[in-house]
């Protein structure tokens, strides 16, 4: 079974310092994988996607990711932070089974900002 | 281009009772897939539509059932609320599938459902 682990809960950096959120995947064939932003109330924007090809992938907001299979990560990484980043981040990993068993998700990693 | 819509943004109800909400796909997407995030948690993925019929299904009874209408708009049906439905609901549409392409999904905003 596909699983997704965020090891950190919380997360607080200094404005404009650098960023990385850890994401580690369970998949039994090929992953697909991808970064969202939820803030509070909201329901969930895409940040970055992985699906093949060069296994560094730039995203929305100035966020890259860096897909390491021999680790089985796919970490988020700024390299520095808004006030406005602060938010619920999820990391998840889908097939190439057409979505039908759909997104398996992480339990999320909360990031704050400090001034 | 709109984006997915869900229809109610908040929604309170008692044990027992049935809900329906719903869910307009973004333009051009053929594929609703529906998922239940509980307060301080990851989403969890419920089921799938395409072409009107339920392609996916995760682990959750047979009380959550949906439907896929021909403008690819959807509902997500729960009888017998439970305490335990509380939650927020998402809804995320998907593009046709292009072959060797994951599926992205694109999420709506939500409906969060209280079952007092």
């Amino acid at each position: 079974a596909q699983s997704v682990t965020q090891p950190d809960i919380h997360i607080t950096v200094s404005e404009g310092a650098s960023l990385e959120l850890r994401c580690n995947y369970s998949y039994g064939a090929t992953p697909y994988l991808f970064w969202y932003v939820q803030s509070p109330g909201q329901g969930l924007q895409l940040l970055l996607k992985y699906f093949s090809g060069d296994t560094l992938v730039q995203g929305i907001k100035g966020f890259e990711a860096e897909f390491k299979r021999s680790q089985s990560s796919f970490n988020l990484r700024k390299p520095s932070v808004h006030w406005s980043d602060a938010a619920e981040y999820f990391c998840a990993v889908g097939g190439s089974g057409g979505g039908a068993d759909g997104l398996t998700f992480g339990k999320g990693t909360h990031l704050i900002i400090q001034p | 281009e709109t984006g997915v819509t869900q229809s109610p943004t908040h929604l309170i109800k008692t044990r027992g009772q049935q809900v329906t909400l719903r869910c307009s796909s973004q333009s051009g997407h053929n594929t609703v897939s529906w998922y239940q995030q509980a307060l301080g948690q990851g989403p969890q993925f419920i089921f799938q539509y395409y072409r009107e019929e339920e392609n996916g299904r995760g682990n959750f009874p047979p009380r959550f059932s949906g439907l896929q209408f021909p403008n690819y708009s959807s509902e997500l049906n729960v009888n017998a609320l439970e305490l335990d439905d509380s939650a927020l609901y998402l809804c995320a549409s998907s593009p046709p599938p292009l072959a060797g392409v994951g599926e992205t999904q694109y999420f709506g905003p939500g409906t969060r459902l209280l079952v007092l």
